[in-house]
């Protein structure tokens, strides 16, 4: 009965490899997200889904690409990794005008690159 | 883009005593949010206090706002060694996400 979820939890590859990370929530949310901390623990947004649609996209590298086949999931798909990629991506889902915009995250993924 | 900045950075204390954190921000906002994240977890929301309100209580937290400042205050009494983690502010300006500061990182000692 995990709300958000997140696969996988740790994902160690080379340089210049494509990953994908996935998350799910069943909590009915509209809008998800993705963030990333990095080694100092300062948690940044990347992007933001809502009911399938981009409504944010920070200045992120256009290696990566998010996806949301629905509104109860959002990937992350990130191309010809760095070295500087290596951080925790956190995804988040909320519901804004409900509860203030709480938002509800998953487990993490650990992405360290090599 | 960076909006809250926590103070301390680190705090270690012992248990039963009252560890107080602090939050400074930059713009006008909605409301501000305090999350916990336990060492390789996920973060987990904590308190929300709005705009138009000054202080806000739940258990042992109480959460203060001067938006005249822009500053808040976490305050965690009777702390115990389970309260050993790291704690963010989160602002919400109106947009959809959230922007947190850089945590303060709590120690609880037995």
């Amino acid at each position: 009965d995990t709300a958000v979820s997140q696969t996988p939890k740790y994902l160690v590859t080379q340089m210049g490899n494509d990953k994908s990370i996935k998350c799910e929530q069943n909590l009915g949310h509209d809008t998800m997200y993705w963030y990333k901390q990095d080694s100092k623990k300062f948690l940044k947004i990347m992007f933001s889904y809502n009911n399938k649609e981009l409504i944010i996209n920070e200045t992120v590298p256009n290696r990566f690409s998010p996806k949301s086949p629905d509104k109860a999931h959002l990937n992350l798909h990130i191309n010809s990794l760095e070295l500087g990629d290596s951080a925790v991506y956190f995804c988040a889902s909320s519901h804004p005008g409900l509860r203030d915009n709480e938002q509800f995250f998953g487990p993490g993924t650990r992405l360290t690159v090599l | 883009s960076q909006q809250g900045e926590e103070d301390p950075q680190a705090l270690s204390i012992q248990e039963g005593e009252n560890a107080t954190m602090n939050c400074s921000y930059k713009t006008s906002i909605n409301n501000l949010q305090w999350y916990r994240q336990n060492s390789g977890r996920g973060l987990v929301h904590l308190i929300l206090i709005r705009s138009n309100e000054r202080e806000k209580h739940s258990g042992r937290l109480r959460v203060t706002l001067d938006t005249s400042k822009k500053s808040s205050s976490l305050l965690i009494t009777a702390s115990r060694a389970a309260d050993t983690a790291s704690y963010f502010c989160a602002t919400d300006a109106g947009g959809y996400a959230l922007n947190f500061g850089k945590g303060t990182s709590l120690l609880v000692t037995p």
